[in-house]
């Protein structure tokens, strides 16, 4: 079945650079998300990737993906503490279906 | 930028309450969704609507129901509050694009505590 699964936590030091992983099972996905949620807010979206892309850049975020694997990552360069929070994964199959992990819950020491 | 709207933030209420969450979005968008979240958890698809008049129970088994009288209109309403219903619930709302598949978008989400 679908299933999406990521590492629960990660810590770093502010500066350093992130990595959170994410494996997926299905592959006729199309889409597939990061999202990060804040404590006490709702999910926001920080990037997509079409399953026909390597790789995509948007300032200090680069989404790797990984076809032959299905495994994506989502790298965060010069981690700040505002970074801090939980990063979700989610893949896409089309229509009404999106299928999040667990989320990893990413800690900047200073 | 997504424009979706949950109401209330944040509520506390006394057992046997009943209580409805508001939700609405102004992007014309016919998929909706309602996830429950507790503190730093996973999500969990509760309660999700194709459009108006369509509604479809989700993953996890929830005593609250749903209706979907119009498209920008999504609240869910629990008949008899309990503390086991005690969490947080996220509205969503998301429409297929060929940029970028069934991108869902949340809103910033209502805390219920029920005492």
């Amino acid at each position: 079945g679908e299933d999406v699964e990521q590492s629960l936590f990660l810590s770093v030091r502010e500066g350093d650079s992130s990595v959170i992983n994410c494996t997926y099972t299905d592959s006729s996905s199309t889409y597939l998300y990061w999202y990060k949620q804040e404590p006490g807010a709702g999910l926001q979206l920080l990037t997509y990737i079409f399953s026909n892309m390597d790789m995509k850049q948007d300032q200090r975020l680069t989404v790797l993906l990984n076809k032959k694997d299905k495994h994506l990552s989502l790298r965060i360069a010069d981690t700040q503490t505002g970074d801090s929070a939980i990063y979700f994964c989610a893949e896409s199959t089309g229509g009404f279906k999106t299928i999040f992990g667990a989320g990893t819950r990413l800690f900047v020491k200073a | 930028e997504a424009d979706i709207y949950q109401t209330p933030r944040y509520l506390v209420i006394g057992t046997g309450k009943k209580i409805t969450l508001e939700c609405s979005q102004t992007m014309g968008h016919d998929k909706m969704y309602w996830y429950q979240q507790d503190p730093g958890m996973e999500l969990h698809l509760i309660h999700y609507s194709y459009g108006v008049n369509s509604t479809e129970k989700g993953d996890l088994s929830s005593e609250s129901t749903v209706s979907r009288i119009r498209t920008e209109h999504f609240p869910l309403t629990l008949e008899s509050a309990r503390p086991s219903h005690t969490s947080q619930y996220l509205c969503a709302s998301s429409d297929w694009t060929g940029r970028a598949g069934n991108t869902i978008y949340f809103g910033e989400g209502s805390w219920l505590t029920v005492v």
